[in-house]
């Protein structure tokens, strides 16, 4: 059965600070694994990753995959509150077309 | 200019009754979804639609009824609410069923907050 684990599941870091999310995942036929950030109301993508070992950037975010260990980082430098949020990883599940399995999501919580 | 949008943003309604919640996207995408949020955050597909045709079905009660009447569009009745049913449910978009990683990317609206009493 596919399963996707995300930890921390909560952190709290204050702002300046790097935080590292992990993403595990287990699917028979991998095909992408997607980073969400939900603050509150609809989660908005971050990353589509589908190869090893290229790291996508995005201003102070990035994310690396790792296809032979099954997990993903997503990192993000020097925090600021409005990172604060519930990031989401995702994997598409193996049998079907059109379903995203999501892990449980890691809160990360940025004070002053 | 919203993508993804869905009314109401709260639903708050007594045991027994029916309740729509609808849906519109204005991304030109063939295929929409419907998740569902629980109070542990998990995000759980319910149904997808592809140009107005159902594709998944997930083990949902039949008391759950989607209905796209054309692909902008994806409608979720509930009927018989239960306390259970109360979580946030989440419509979704993608540009086409997945058929490559290119349409495997999601466009969230901003969820409806369902509270059963």
């Amino acid at each position: 059965e596919d399963k996707v684990v995300q930890s921390p599941l909560s952190l709290v870091v204050h702002e300046g600070d790097t935080v590292t999310l992990n993403c595990s995942y287990e699917v028979t036929n991998f095909r992408s694994l997607l980073w969400y950030k939900q603050e509150k109301k609809a989660p908005t993508f971050l990353f589509m990753l589908t190869s090893s070992g290229i790291e996508k950037k995005s201003g102070r975010l990035s994310s690396i995959l790792d296809k032979k260990e099954l997990f993903s980082i997503l990192n993000i430098t020097a925090t600021q509150t409005g990172d604060s949020a519930v990031y989401l990883c995702a994997v598409p599940e193996t049998d079907s077309w059109g379903k995203l399995q999501f892990g449980a999501g890691t809160q990360v919580v940025v004070t002053p | 200019d919203t993508a993804v949008s869905q009314t109401p943003k709260y639903l708050v309604t007594q045991m027994g009754n029916d309740k729509s919640i609808k849906c519109e996207q204005n991304l030109g995408h063939d295929t929409m979804y419907w998740y569902k949020q629980d109070s542990k955050k998990f995000l759980k597909i319910m149904f997808s639609y592809n140009n107005k045709e159902l594709i998944i079905n997930e083990t949902v009660p039949n008391r759950f009824s989607p209905k796209s009447p054309d692909k902008a569009h994806l409608n979720l009745h509930i009927n018989s609410l239960e306390l259970g049913d109360s979580a946030v449910y989440f419509c979704a978009s993608s540009q086409d069923f997945f058929d490559s990683p290119s349409n495997e990317k999601l466009f969230f609206g901003s969820g409806t907050q369902l509270s059963v009493l």
